[in-house]
Protein backbone atom coordinates (compact mmCIF):
# COMPACT_ATOMS: atom_id res chain seq x y z
CA UNK A 1 0.00 0.00 0.00
CA UNK A 2 1.37 3.70 -0.77
CA UNK A 3 2.32 5.76 1.84
CA UNK A 4 0.87 8.96 2.22
CA UNK A 5 1.47 12.07 4.20
CA UNK A 6 0.00 15.51 4.02
CA UNK A 7 0.79 18.73 5.27
CA UNK A 8 -0.10 20.68 7.50
CA UNK A 9 -1.78 18.10 10.40
CA UNK A 10 -3.85 21.18 11.25
CA UNK A 11 -4.29 24.83 10.89
CA UNK A 12 -6.55 27.90 12.03
CA UNK A 13 -7.00 30.45 9.59
CA UNK A 14 -8.56 33.25 9.60
CA UNK A 15 -11.73 34.14 7.26
CA UNK A 16 -10.93 35.28 4.12
CA UNK A 17 -7.35 34.03 4.20
CA UNK A 18 -6.25 31.04 2.21
CA UNK A 19 -4.85 27.69 2.78
CA UNK A 20 -2.56 25.53 0.37
CA UNK A 21 -2.43 21.64 1.64
CA UNK A 22 0.36 19.19 0.45
CA UNK A 23 0.20 16.01 -0.04
CA UNK A 24 2.96 13.75 -0.68
CA UNK A 25 3.18 9.73 -1.89
CA UNK A 26 5.98 7.50 -1.78
CA UNK A 27 5.33 5.73 -5.20
CA UNK A 28 4.05 7.31 -8.19
CA UNK A 29 0.71 7.44 -9.04
CA UNK A 30 -1.37 8.39 -11.94
CA UNK A 31 -4.64 10.13 -9.69
CA UNK A 32 -4.59 11.71 -6.92
CA UNK A 33 -8.19 12.46 -5.34
CA UNK A 34 -9.16 15.44 -2.87
CA UNK A 35 -11.90 14.64 -0.12
CA UNK A 36 -13.73 16.73 2.14
CA UNK A 37 -15.18 15.46 5.50
CA UNK A 38 -17.39 17.79 7.53
CA UNK A 39 -17.33 17.42 11.00
CA UNK A 40 -19.81 13.93 11.61
CA UNK A 41 -20.08 13.60 8.47
CA UNK A 42 -18.94 11.14 5.70
CA UNK A 43 -16.37 11.61 2.90
CA UNK A 44 -17.08 14.23 0.04
CA UNK A 45 -15.18 14.09 -3.03
CA UNK A 46 -13.81 17.51 -4.01
CA UNK A 47 -11.68 16.70 -7.24
CA UNK A 48 -9.58 14.29 -8.74
CA UNK A 49 -6.04 15.38 -10.02
CA UNK A 50 -3.90 13.72 -12.94
CA UNK A 51 -0.63 14.77 -13.95
CA UNK A 52 -0.10 17.36 -16.69
CA UNK A 53 -3.56 17.87 -16.83
CA UNK A 54 -6.57 20.14 -15.20
CA UNK A 55 -8.06 18.60 -11.94
CA UNK A 56 -11.38 17.33 -12.54
CA UNK A 57 -14.19 18.80 -10.40
CA UNK A 58 -17.23 17.23 -8.46
CA UNK A 59 -20.50 18.89 -8.69
CA UNK A 60 -20.79 22.26 -5.87
CA UNK A 61 -16.97 22.36 -6.49
CA UNK A 62 -15.07 25.07 -8.57
CA UNK A 63 -11.62 25.35 -9.41
CA UNK A 64 -11.76 29.57 -7.85
CA UNK A 65 -12.58 28.53 -4.80
CA UNK A 66 -10.15 24.76 -4.72
CA UNK A 67 -7.55 25.42 -6.86
CA UNK A 68 -5.43 22.27 -7.16
CA UNK A 69 -1.85 21.61 -8.65
CA UNK A 70 -0.22 17.87 -9.76
CA UNK A 71 3.34 18.83 -10.80
CA UNK A 72 4.71 15.81 -10.98
CA UNK A 73 3.63 11.94 -10.27
CA UNK A 74 4.00 11.69 -6.59
CA UNK A 75 2.68 15.46 -5.03
CA UNK A 76 -0.60 17.68 -5.10
CA UNK A 77 -1.94 20.70 -3.33
CA UNK A 78 -5.49 21.73 -2.92
CA UNK A 79 -5.89 25.56 -1.67
CA UNK A 80 -8.74 26.59 -0.42
CA UNK A 81 -9.48 30.12 -1.15
CA UNK A 82 -11.38 32.87 0.45
CA UNK A 83 -11.99 30.97 3.49
CA UNK A 84 -14.85 31.07 5.66
CA UNK A 85 -16.28 28.89 8.27
CA UNK A 86 -18.27 26.81 6.37
CA UNK A 87 -14.33 25.49 5.23
CA UNK A 88 -13.80 24.27 8.44
CA UNK A 89 -13.60 20.49 7.90
CA UNK A 90 -10.52 17.67 7.32
CA UNK A 91 -9.00 17.39 3.97
CA UNK A 92 -7.85 14.24 3.12
CA UNK A 93 -5.94 13.24 -0.08
CA UNK A 94 -5.75 9.87 -1.66
CA UNK A 95 -4.54 7.65 -4.30
CA UNK A 96 -6.10 4.76 -6.04
CA UNK A 97 -4.68 0.79 -4.80
CA UNK A 98 -3.48 -1.13 -8.43
CA UNK A 99 -5.03 -4.24 -6.21
CA UNK A 100 -7.69 -5.97 -7.44
CA UNK A 101 -11.16 -3.94 -6.11
CA UNK A 102 -9.38 -0.45 -6.71
CA UNK A 103 -9.43 0.89 -3.04
CA UNK A 104 -8.08 4.03 -2.08
CA UNK A 105 -5.37 4.91 0.42
CA UNK A 106 -5.60 7.99 2.46
CA UNK A 107 -3.46 10.30 4.09
CA UNK A 108 -3.87 11.17 8.07
CA UNK A 109 -5.64 14.46 6.69
CA UNK A 110 -5.73 18.12 7.17
CA UNK A 111 -7.47 19.45 10.01
CA UNK A 112 -8.85 22.83 9.34
CA UNK A 113 -11.03 25.08 11.18
CA UNK A 114 -11.77 29.13 10.34
CA UNK A 115 -12.66 31.77 12.28
CA UNK B 1 -28.01 6.24 -8.84
CA UNK B 2 -25.42 3.98 -6.79
CA UNK B 3 -25.69 4.11 -3.07
CA UNK B 4 -24.60 2.93 0.94
CA UNK B 5 -26.96 2.72 3.81
CA UNK B 6 -25.31 1.83 6.91
CA UNK B 7 -27.13 1.57 10.51
CA UNK B 8 -27.13 5.07 12.23
CA UNK B 9 -25.01 5.26 15.38
CA UNK B 10 -24.03 5.82 17.83
CA UNK B 11 -23.47 2.11 18.65
CA UNK B 12 -22.44 1.55 22.02
CA UNK B 13 -20.93 -1.89 23.29
CA UNK B 14 -19.68 -3.05 26.43
CA UNK B 15 -15.97 -5.07 25.89
CA UNK B 16 -16.07 -8.31 24.83
CA UNK B 17 -19.80 -8.46 23.32
CA UNK B 18 -20.42 -9.16 19.78
CA UNK B 19 -20.61 -6.35 17.24
CA UNK B 20 -22.10 -6.22 13.97
CA UNK B 21 -22.56 -2.85 11.71
CA UNK B 22 -25.38 -3.13 8.85
CA UNK B 23 -24.54 -2.36 5.28
CA UNK B 24 -26.46 -2.42 2.42
CA UNK B 25 -26.12 -1.16 -0.93
CA UNK B 26 -27.79 -0.34 -4.39
CA UNK B 27 -25.52 -0.47 -7.41
CA UNK B 28 -25.85 -2.27 -10.67
CA UNK B 29 -23.55 -5.21 -11.58
CA UNK B 30 -21.02 -6.46 -9.15
CA UNK B 31 -19.42 -3.80 -7.19
CA UNK B 32 -16.49 -4.16 -4.99
CA UNK B 33 -17.27 -3.50 -1.12
CA UNK B 34 -15.23 -1.89 1.28
CA UNK B 35 -15.04 -1.40 5.18
CA UNK B 36 -13.03 1.92 6.55
CA UNK B 37 -11.95 2.95 9.90
CA UNK B 38 -11.26 6.27 10.90
CA UNK B 39 -9.60 6.27 14.49
CA UNK B 40 -10.00 9.69 16.73
CA UNK B 41 -8.22 12.41 14.86
CA UNK B 42 -6.91 10.14 12.43
CA UNK B 43 -7.32 9.82 8.21
CA UNK B 44 -9.13 6.46 6.99
CA UNK B 45 -7.47 2.85 6.76
CA UNK B 46 -9.00 0.45 4.85
CA UNK B 47 -10.07 -1.90 6.82
CA UNK B 48 -10.77 -5.15 4.63
CA UNK B 49 -12.37 -5.70 1.35
CA UNK B 50 -14.38 -8.19 -0.99
CA UNK B 51 -14.82 -8.19 -4.65
CA UNK B 52 -16.94 -10.80 -5.87
CA UNK B 53 -20.04 -12.53 -4.29
CA UNK B 54 -19.97 -14.39 -1.74
CA UNK B 55 -16.07 -13.41 -0.75
CA UNK B 56 -15.13 -13.06 3.27
CA UNK B 57 -12.97 -10.09 3.76
CA UNK B 58 -11.38 -10.11 6.99
CA UNK B 59 -8.82 -7.90 9.05
CA UNK B 60 -7.55 -7.51 12.87
CA UNK B 61 -10.94 -10.05 14.15
CA UNK B 62 -13.28 -8.58 11.72
CA UNK B 63 -14.95 -9.75 9.13
CA UNK B 64 -17.76 -9.17 6.55
CA UNK B 65 -19.19 -11.16 3.68
CA UNK B 66 -20.35 -9.75 0.20
CA UNK B 67 -23.76 -11.00 0.34
CA UNK B 68 -25.11 -10.22 -3.51
CA UNK B 69 -28.43 -11.91 -2.50
CA UNK B 70 -28.96 -9.35 -0.02
CA UNK B 71 -26.65 -6.61 -1.25
CA UNK B 72 -25.22 -6.45 2.16
CA UNK B 73 -21.69 -6.54 3.53
CA UNK B 74 -21.97 -6.19 7.21
CA UNK B 75 -19.42 -5.85 9.77
CA UNK B 76 -19.18 -8.40 12.29
CA UNK B 77 -16.29 -8.74 15.44
CA UNK B 78 -17.04 -11.56 17.89
CA UNK B 79 -15.33 -9.90 20.76
CA UNK B 80 -14.86 -5.95 20.09
CA UNK B 81 -12.16 -4.13 22.60
CA UNK B 82 -12.30 -0.72 23.61
CA UNK B 83 -9.24 0.26 21.47
CA UNK B 84 -11.88 -0.41 18.56
CA UNK B 85 -13.91 2.68 19.29
CA UNK B 86 -13.69 4.28 15.96
CA UNK B 87 -16.10 5.56 12.92
CA UNK B 88 -16.50 2.83 10.67
CA UNK B 89 -17.26 3.46 6.99
CA UNK B 90 -19.02 1.29 4.74
CA UNK B 91 -17.60 2.41 0.56
CA UNK B 92 -18.39 0.04 -2.83
CA UNK B 93 -17.01 0.68 -6.37
CA UNK B 94 -18.35 0.17 -9.30
CA UNK B 95 -16.26 -2.33 -12.27
CA UNK B 96 -16.92 -0.21 -14.57
CA UNK B 97 -16.02 3.35 -12.60
CA UNK B 98 -12.52 4.86 -13.18
CA UNK B 99 -12.26 5.95 -9.57
CA UNK B 100 -15.31 6.92 -7.59
CA UNK B 101 -16.19 5.27 -4.04
CA UNK B 102 -19.36 5.50 -3.02
CA UNK B 103 -19.29 6.11 0.80
CA UNK B 104 -22.05 5.34 3.38
CA UNK B 105 -22.76 7.82 6.05
CA UNK B 106 -20.20 6.32 8.72
CA UNK B 107 -21.49 4.70 11.89
CA UNK B 108 -19.32 5.77 15.11
CA UNK B 109 -18.91 2.73 17.64
CA UNK B 110 -18.05 3.46 21.60
CA UNK B 111 -16.73 0.55 23.54
CA UNK B 112 -17.04 1.05 26.87
CA UNK B 113 -14.26 -1.08 29.62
Amino acid sequence: SAVISQKPSRDICQRGTSLTIQCQVDSQVTMMFWYRQQPGQSLTLIATANQGSEATYESGFVIDKFPISRPNLTFSTLTVSNMSPEDSSIYLCSVESLAEGGEQYFGPGTRLTVT
Amino acid sequence: GDSVTQMEGPVTLSEEAFLTINCTYTATGYPSLFWYVQYPGEGLQLLLKATKADDKGSNKGFEATYRKETTSFHLEKGSVQVSDSAVYFCALKRRDSNYQLIWGAGTKLIIKP
